[in-house]
């Protein structure tokens, strides 16, 4: 099966910078590339995704770029602000009818004002 | 909001008991997830069902089972409760062919006396 891997655990910048997250895949049929934000006792959401027929996607502030030879894809936060303090998590699946999605162990990213 | 309902949001119970979570997944969609959460951790996947059957398995305790009914609603039960059990329990239903997002529900926190 699928097994994603993510670095850093843990992340902090400062308020401005920019913040780096990896992740790396194992299973080559992999095709969707979600990243979801969990804030404190909430649950988690959808913030950005990527498919494998695109390198790059950006949203305001928030970029994923993708990696399929090296099996890497990654979540680009520029400008941070302290409403960006949050658990970051990737994922991956085969995107198929009821493939199961499966999660990194998530970085928990601290923007200090 | 998600479309993702989850009962109990807060559950109070002492050791060795039984409790029930129950998910009721968005209008449609046919995939419905169970996720532990301890405090601080990542998403530990537990179960996944696909219209009423289950398609995946991850580090379940025997003394937890899970299933899916006909109406799609999902129930977990959670057996002989230790401390430890003590976690927030997320449901999660995953949308059609076109896309693998999941949805969440808000969570149960279950807390073990």
């Amino acid at each position: 099966g699928e097994n994603v891997e993510q670095h850093p655990s843990t992340l902090s910048v400062q308020e401005g910078d920019s913040a780096v997250i990896k992740c790396t895949y194992s299973d080559s049929a992999s095709n969707y590339f979600p990243w979801y934000k969990q804030e404190l006792g909430k649950r988690p959401q959808l913030i950005i995704d990527i498919r494998s027929n695109v390198g790059e996607k950006k949203d305001q502030r928030i970029a994923v770029t993708l990696n399929k030879t090296a099996k890497h894809f990654s979540l680009h936060i520029t400008e941070t602000q302290p409403e960006d303090s949050a658990v970051y998590f990737c994922a991956a699946t085969y995107n198929n009818a009821g493939n199961m999605l499966t999660f990194g162990g998530g970085t928990r990213l601290m923007v200090k004002p | 909001d998600s479309g993702v309902t989850q009962t109990p949001k807060h559950l109070i119970t002492a050791t060795g008991q039984r409790v029930t979570l129950r998910c009721s997944p968005r209008s449609g969609d046919l995939s419905v997830y169970w996720y532990q959460q301890s405090l601080d951790q990542g998403l530990q996947f537990l179960i996944q069902y696909y219209n009423g059957e289950e398609r995946a398995k991850g580090n379940i305790l025997e003394r937890f089972s899970a299933q899916q009914f006909p109406d799609l609603h999902s129930e977990l039960n959670l057996s002989s409760l230790e401390l430890g059990d003590s976690a927030l329990y997320f449901c999660a239903s995953q949308g059609g062919p076109d896309t693998g997002e999941l949805f969440f529900g808000e969570g149960s926190r279950l807390t073990v006396l």
